[in-house]
């Protein structure tokens, strides 16, 4: 069975930082592109960013708001998933979602609550 | 960015009535070389992460009940629900994977009526 497990989330003053994890399970995990997608409390779905594979350097692509700001790795060999997320802003909280590139497996979610 | 644009935004339905959900790109999401529309839906329920109903426009999910079906090209994309079950009440997203960033539509909260 696919499982995506998200952590890390939490309370964080703005200008912190966070890192958040996602474990996959059931599937080479090292063979997929990895995307997060977020949520803000009662409003809709954003794409935050994707990583791609080994074969193509791990290079990453992010969306505009979170461009330089956040990073997107991974270690295949723990079957893991990273987002680290810096210079949070109010705008940022939300429920944070691992998801496979295509969209067909997704993590739980993982709440992060920028507030002072 | 490719703009999705849902209609309408909520929609109150009849157990075992059609539900319909309209999804508009701002530029076509049809790749010519494979005559494919890189075009997703998606169901959510309160407090759950968002499940995977269609891809391609209109391929269902493994497991995804026969009465969702998704139709379109180019452009202008639908969902329908031919027979509104209790356990459809959620909220539906639209989704293009044509090219990132990955964008969705806001949203179409279907209830029962």
């Amino acid at each position: 069975e696919v499982r995506l497990v998200d952590s890390g989330g939490g309370l964080v003053k703005p200008g912190g930082s966070l890192r958040l994890s996602c474990v996959g399970y059931g599937f080479t995990f090292s063979d997929a592109w990895m995307d997060w997608v977020r949520q803000a409390p009662g409003k809709g779905l954003e794409w935050v960013g994707r990583i791609y594979t080994k074969t193509e350097g791990k290079t990453t692509d992010y969306a505009a708001p979170v461009k330089n700001r956040f990073t997107i790795s991974r270690d295949d060999s723990k079957n893991t998933l990273y987002l680290q997320t810096n210079r949070l802003k109010i705008d940022d909280s939300a429920v944070y979602y691992c998801t496979t590139s295509e969209g067909r497996y997704w993590g739980q979610g993982t709440l992060v609550t920028v507030s002072s | 960015d490719i703009v999705m644009t849902q209609s309408p935004d909520s929609l109150a339905v009849s157990l075992g009535e059609r539900a319909t959900i309209n999804c508009k790109s701002s530029q076509s999401v049809l790749y010519s070389p494979n005559n494919k529309n890189y075009l997703a839906w998606f169901q959510q329920r309160p407090g759950q992460p968002p499940k995977p109903l269609i891809y391609w426009a209109s391929k269902r999910e493994s497991g995804v009940p026969d009465r969702f079906s998704g139709s379109g090209s180019g452009t202008d994309f639908t969902l329908t629900i031919s027979s509104l079950q209790a356990e459809d009440v959620a909220v539906y997203y639209c989704q293009q994977y044509y090219e990132i960033p990955r964008t969705f539509g806001q949203g179409t909260k279907v209830e029962v009526k």
